[in-house]
C-alpha cells in the first residue's frame, strides 16, 4: 500500500544535528513533491521545506533556511532532512508529505518522528 | 508572507452543518486545501483544490471558496469527524511557499 516511513528522530541538544529520512512506497516516488511539515507540541502545522521531483527546486520556510536542508534519492524512493544548528523552537514531530504534480495538496502523510531538542 | 486565518474552535450538534473558515487575502485566487487530524494521528486530506474530495473521503465533505474565505463544510456532523482541521494554500510567489492555518477544533457536542 501507499506508505512513507519517517525515521531519524531523537533527543538532541541545542546546537547539535540530525538527520531525518523518509522511505516511500506503494507510489512511484519520482512523480511526487515531498515536503516536510513539523507540528510542535500541541501546536499547529508549520511547513518547513520543499524538494520538486527531480530536486531541482528547493524551498525552506523563513524559520529554518540556512540550518535546514532537504534532498531526495529517487533511485532509494528516499527523502532526507539534515537539521543543524538545532534550537528549541525545533521540537516537533515532523512529517514527510507527498503531493503530486496536478495538485499542491499533500495526498500522502508519514506518520511522523518526533524531534526534541533539550539540555 | 501570505496568512490564512481560521477560527480556533467551532462547535456543532451531531446531524447539524458545520462551516469551517479560512480567511486570506483574495483566496479565492488561490487552490485551498484541508486537513483532518485527529489526536495522536498524521493529517488526512479531505479536499483539495477548493472543492474536490480524495477517494474514501465522504460526500459529507465539502469546499467552497470566494473573494477572502474559504469554507469547510461538514453535513450531518457524526461525533467521528471530532478532530482538527487546517486549510492550506500554495503560496507560488513566494519563496516559502508552503502555508496552513492555526487550526480549528471541532466539537460535537
Amino acid at each position: 500500500q501507499v506508505q512513507l516511513v519517517e525515521s531519524g528522530g531523537g533527543l538532541v541538544k541545542p546546537g547539535g544535528s540530525l538527520r531525518l529520512s523518509c522511505a516511500a512506497s506503494g507510489f512511484t516516488f519520482s512523480d511526487y513533491y515531498m515536503s516536510w511539515i513539523r507540528q510542535a507540541p500541541g501546536k499547529g502545522l508549520e511547513w518547513v521545506s520543499y524538494i520538486s521531483s527531480s530536486g531541482s527546486t528547493i524551498y525552506y520556510a523563513d524559520s529554518v533556511k540556512g540550518r535546514f536542508t532537504i534532498s531526495r534519492d529517487n533511485a532509494k524512493n528516499s527523502l532526507y532532512l539534515q537539521m543543524n544548528s538545532l534550537r528549541a523552537e525545533d521540537t516537533a514531530v515532523y512529517y514527510c508529505a507527498g503531493n503530486p504534480r496536478f495538485t499542491f495538496a499533500f495526498d500522502i502523510w508519514g506518520q511522523g518522528t518526533m524531534v526534541t531538542v533539550s539540555s | 508572507s501570505y496568512v490564512l486565518t481560521q477560527p480556533p474552535s467551532v462547535s456543532v450538534a451531531p446531524g447539524q452543518t458545520a462551516r469551517i473558515t479560512c480567511g486570506g487575502n483574495n483566496i479565492g485566487s488561490k487552490s485551498v486545501h484541508w486537513y483532518q487530524q485527529k489526536p495522536g494521528q498524521a493529517p488526512v486530506l479531505v479536499v483539495y483544490d477548493d472543492s474536490d474530495r480524495p477517494s474514501g473521503i465522504p460526500e459529507r465533505f465539502s469546499g467552497s471558496n470566494s473573494g477572502n474565505t474559504a469554507t469547510l463544510t461538514i453535513s450531518r456532523v457524526e461525533a467521528g469527524d471530532e478532530a482538527d482541521y487546517y486549510c492550506q494554500v500554495w503560496d507560488s510567489s513566494s519563496d516559502h511557499p508552503g502555508v496552513f492555518g492555526g487550526g480549528t477544533k471541532l466539537t460535537v457536542l
